[in-house]
């Protein structure tokens, strides 16, 4: 099976402007959940999609937002960007959520840089 | 809230001696535990989950987990380490009921092996 993909690798925006990232799941994986990764904050939880509706949802500001699609491809969007959104998004997939003998299978990230 | 801790930054080993990167955790009730490991520009890889049954988990490349529930404690141990071994270790927990498949991660320790 392939992995879990994003689109693009790579991207330079600037302050004020908005940007979409994409991620398909692993095929057959129904959950899709995004995380920050910053080298001062870490890796932090932004929000989990599951069967095309947000089932949690971590400590961000309303700027960040997510959808899933009914093929299980997930888009996040930043709005109005800051210079401290630059991060490297990671996006993970899982057959469901909340199962116990599951694990998250991560894609290779998006690399965001505000300038 | 769960959280956990890796309390060294940095982990140097030389090639063929065995490692031990820690971590302990705090979430309430039984915990579902997980190591990750990132090389650079890259995404995160699964290792290996502590669910329930043996303390001594295996995982991928030679790395095992010890779980120790009195002292809150998942460290991740190789009996032999490569150079090819390098790379950032994230340990993280995820709590048995609600938050989905929220992972909440450590800071991430520096494992360096050298010849």
């Amino acid at each position: 099976k392939a992995g879990v993909t994003q689109t693009p690798r790579y991207l330079i925006k600037t302050r004020g402007q908005q940007v979409t990232l994409s991620c398909s799941p692993i095929s057959g994986h129904r959950s899709v959940s995004w995380y920050q990764q910053t080298p001062g904050q870490g890796l932090q939880f932004l929000f989990e999609y599951f069967s095309e509706t947000q089932r949690n949802k971590g400590n961000f500001p309303g700027r960040f937002s997510g959808r899933q699609f009914s093929n299980s491809r997930s888009e996040m969007n930043v709005s109005t960007l800051e210079l401290g959104d630059s991060a490297l998004y990671l996006c993970a997939s899982s057959p469901g959520t909340g199962e116990f003998y599951n694990e998250q299978f991560f894609g290779p990230g998006t690399r965001l840089t505000v300038l | 809230a769960q959280s956990v801790a890796q309390p060294e930054d940095q982990v140097n080993v030389a090639e063929g001696n065995p490692l031990t990167v820690k971590c302990t955790y705090s979430v309430s009730g039984n915990p579902y535990l997980f190591w990750y490991v990132q090389y650079p520009n890259r995404g995160l890889q699964f290792l290996l989950k502590y669910i329930t049954g043996d303390n001594l988990v295996k995982g991928s490349y030679g790395f095992e987990a010890e779980f120790n529930k009195s002292q809150t404690s998942f460290h991740l141990k190789k009996p032999s380490a490569l150079v090819s071994d390098s790379a950032l270790y994230f340990c993280a927990v995820r709590g048995l009921t609600g938050g989905g498949n929220k992972l909440t991660f450590g800071t991430g320790t520096q494992l360096k092996v050298e010849l």
